[in-house]
């Protein structure tokens, strides 16, 4: 039984390039949630999904970031024309549902910009 | 004011030690409290769920105080292996979790 499937963990872009990460949620689980974590920093909300559906995206920066859960495949969260201080870990997670309690969180997915 | 907030630490204490952590948030309408741990450069993982009536798991006691919106967690006799972040999260139904900025905890030999 596979739990949250995040790729890459690793990544390295340049300055302008694209991030694309990808989540797998664990069997059964429909909600995806994204998360950022600045080094020595907690972690931020950034948008919560349902296949298909964004939920809430109201930690998601107006520009270059977006998410989709597609009804087929995982979770992407894109980043365009990255920049430095995008470097973070991302991390997502998964629930089964509405007000089911546990997250389930993959390993994270680790951004470097050069 | 931050949705959720922890005193950061680090809290430093010896082996065998009692340590308490407390946390506040400020939406009266939130439902739902958890304590995750996070190691170093690892994912959270859920420590316990916080209920109304409190509530223990071997060294751990978990508190709510939705009148003073209040969480606090109790660890009792210190490993070592307690040494992480606790952090604490609060859902509302239907929205999002949100964490709290995390309590450093190191147990020291």
């Amino acid at each position: 039984n596979a739990g949250v499937m995040q790729n890459p963990r690793h990544l390295v872009r340049r300055r302008g390039q694209e991030a694309r990460l990808r989540c797998s949620p664990m069997k059964g689980h429909s909600h995806v949630y994204w998360y950022r974590q600045l080094p020595e920093e907690g972690l931020k909300f950034m948008v919560y999904l349902q296949k298909e559906n964004i939920i809430d995206e109201s930690g998601m920066p107006k520009e270059r970031f977006s998410a989709e859960f597609p009804k087929e495949g995982p979770s992407i969260l894109r980043i365009q024309q990255v920049v430095r201080g995008d470097s973070a870990a991302y991390f997502c997670a998964s629930s089964p549902g509405l007000n089911t309690g546990e997250l389930f969180f993959g390993e994270g997915s680790r951004l470097t910009v050069l | 004011r931050k949705e959720v907030e922890q005193d950061p630490g680090p809290f430093n204490v010896p082996e065998g030690a009692t340590v308490a952590f407390n946390c506040t948030y400020s939406n009266s309408a939130s439902q739902s409290f958890f304590w995750y741990r996070q190691d170093c450069r690892k994912e959270p993982k859920l420590l316990m769920s916080v209920y109304s009536s409190g509530n223990e798991d071997g060294r751990f006691t978990a508190q709510l105080n939705r009148a003073s919106q209040y969480i606090s967690l109790l660890i009792r006799d210190s490993k070592l292996s307690d040494s992480a972040t606790y952090l604490c999260v609060v859902n509302n139904y239907g929205q999002n979790f949100v964490f709290g900025p995390g309590t450093r905890l190191s147990v020291l030999p």
